[in-house]
């Protein structure tokens, strides 16, 4: 069955490091999201892909970059993190039909 | 530009009782509506989706949704709750092309046993 991954599914790290979260999808999907998720604020987009090579800011994009060089693969890298970057990150795909498929998540914590 | 409001935070029923979670969107044409659910430690799962015909949706898990386009809502029912039931429930809306939905702030449904 297809599916959408996540890894890792928890990550503890320090304040200035680059860390990167990796998403890999088997629905074959051209559209590739990132969210991030905290209290009080709902999914808030951080980077999205219509393709290979395409990439997009969202709302939430500053700190954060993407890379999209097959249409499996979407990584997502915090250049230095920060505390503020302290949760939940989902990643999905979509199709033609705008329906999402979602990956399980990635709980980091940022010391 | 798009959006949702969800205006219930936490909503608890007892386990047997039917739901409505309310759902109102602001979109000039006709939208494309999504219900999903997320459980504790999970991503999201499609319940179901509105996209055109039949304004009355039925979804997964015997939820059903629907669409009222005079009151601009998209409500998520269910006749008879079970305790699996108690999660996460985001609405969203789709523009159609842009393949980015806003979704709503989320209600978190509690079922009492």
């Amino acid at each position: 069955d297809a599916e959408i991954t996540q890894s890792p599914r928890h990550k503890i790290t320090e304040t200035g490091r680059q860390v990167t979260l990796a998403c890999h999808q088997t629905w074959n999907h051209n559209n590739m999201f990132w969210y991030r998720q905290d209290l009080g604020h709902g999914l808030r987009l951080i980077h999205y892909s219509y393709g290979v090579q395409d990439t997009n800011k969202g709302e939430v994009s500053d700190g954060y970059s993407v890379s999209r060089s097959n249409t499996e693969d979407l990584p997502l890298t915090l250049e230095s993190a920060a505390s503020s970057q302290t949760s939940v990150y989902f990643c999905a795909s979509s199709d033609s039909g705008e329906t999402q498929y979602f990956g399980p998540g990635t709980r980091l914590l940022v010391l | 530009a798009q959006s949702v409001t969800q205006p219930d935070i936490h909503i608890t029923v007892s386990e047997g009782a039917s739901l409505e979670l309310r759902c109102n969107y602001s979109y000039g044409a006709t939208p494309y509506l999504f219900w999903y659910v997320q459980s504790p430690g999970q991503g999201l799962q499609l319940l179901l989706k509105y996209f055109s015909g039949d304004t009355l949706v039925q979804g997964i898990k015997g939820f059903e949704a629907e669409f009222k386009r005079s009151q601009s809502s998209f409500n998520l029912r269910k006749p008879s709750v079970h305790w699996s039931d108690a999660a996460e429930y985001f609405c969203a809306v789709g523009a159609g092309g842009s393949y980015i939905p806003t979704f709503g702030r989320g209600t978190s449904l509690i079922v009492h046993p």
